[in-house]
Order: C-alpha cells, then structure tokens, then sequence
C-alpha cells in the first residue's frame, strides 16, 4: 500500500469551474500536510500547508483535512487554464525525519 | 516564500563523466537539505537527506557511492553524480526546509541531467 495515495487522473474540468483533488495518507501519526502544484519540466512550487482538521482558505484555493479520515482535499475554485498542472499532495512523516511522502500526482486540465 | 536555488538548470554530459549539481538556500539558513529524482510523468523520488556538517541518510536502493552529497554549509548542499550513465538521465531536485521539522518544504528550479 502506498503511504500518501492520488488519483492520477487527468481530472478535466471546465474554465470556471471547481476543481476537486483528493488524497488519502497511511501513516495516523502524520500531522502535516501538504499541496504543490508542478508545471510540466517544472519543479514543485507549494501551495498550500494543513495541520489541523477542517478548512483552510488562500485566495480560489481551499484545502481540507480529515485526520479520523486520513484523507486530505484541495479544492480551486474559478479554475482556470493556467490552473493546469500536476498535483501533488504530500505528508510529513512521523519517524521524525522530516521527509516529505509524496503521492503520485494528480494531473488537472482546465479546458477553456 | 523561502528562496531555493540550483546550478545548473540543464546539463548533457558525457557517458563516464561526473556532474556537480549545486543547491543553495537564498535567504535562509538551511541545515537539513533533501534531494529527489524525477522520472518523466512519475512521481518524485526522494534520494538522501543531506545533513550540514555530517553524512548524508541515503534511502534505500540509492548508491551513495554514485550520488555523493555534500553539505558544506548552512546554505549549500551539492550532489555530484560520478560516472555518469544514460539511465542517470532524470530531473534532480533540491529541497530545502524553513523553520523547524514541521516546517514547509520549498524546491529549487531543478537540474534536467543528460547523459549521452
């Protein structure tokens, strides 16, 4: 079982739209949370951070935590074409190392 | 958001060559560093985790005898490929975190190795 799992999609949505990507995670002692977005032949830039359940708002961008769930969202509100990329949700791991465990991607694609 | 940096963003190199990929923090100190691997359309891989002042923690599968790693300073880890091989070819990244353990993750530009 993979430690941080995504739908790889692609997830297609219209221009205007709300974009919904999901990630679940294994490890229950993870208490950290993230959301990068990757441009093709780009590195990950980091759009959001969680660390407690329930909603966190930054401009178009909610993410969502459910620890009991073990599931972690991000919703973008408004997408739009420059929206598309692969996401990529990621958690801190509990050992204490300070390794990011990343899921696979979830690539959107906003058609206008 | 913190300023992480990698030289150089492209190399092609010669089968048998060694490469020296540079990855510095801009404006903060940085004493653990992290280097991934990227492979088209796959996820990142993390490779080692690089420490200020003493060894790299490598993962598993990854030749540190291959991939040297270096972290000379509080602000500059360097990953030096040896002898490099087609199968090398990938997207290296560094990463470097802000504050405590907790604290978020940020990426530099990436270096895309070639290796005829």
């Amino acid at each position: 079982q993979k430690e941080v799992e995504q739908n790889s999609g692609p997830l297609s949505v219209p221009e205007g739209a709300i974009a919904s990507l999901n990630c679940t995670y294994s490890d229950r002692g993870s208490q950290s949370f993230f959301w990068y977005r990757q441009y093709s032949g780009k590195s990950p830039e980091l759009i959001m951070s969680i660390y407690s359940n329930g909603d966190k708002e930054d401009g178009r961008f909610t993410a969502q935590l459910n620890k009991a769930s073990q599931y972690v969202s991000l919703l973008i509100r408004d997408s739009q074409p420059s929206d598309s990329a692969t996401y990529l949700c990621a958690a801190l791991g509990s050992s204490n190392t300070g390794k990011l465990i990343f899921g696979q991607g979830t690539t959107l694609q906003v058609k206008p | 958001g913190a300023v992480v940096s990698q030289h150089p963003s492209r190399v092609i190199c010669k089968s048998g060559t060694s490469v020296k990929i540079e990855c510095r923090s801009l404006d903060f100190q940085a004493t653990t560093m992290f280097w991934y691997r990227q492979f088209p359309k796959q996820s990142l891989m993390l490779m080692a985790t690089s420490n200020e002042g003493s060894k790299a923690t490598y993962e598993q599968g990854v030749e540190k005898d291959k991939f040297l790693i270096n972290h000379a300073s509080l602000t500059l880890s360097t990953l030096t490929v040896t002898s490099a091989h087609p199968e090398d070819s990938s997207f290296y990244i560094c990463s470097a975190r802000l504050g405590s353990n907790t604290g978020e993750l940020f990426f530099g530009e990436g270096s895309r190795l070639t290796v005829l």
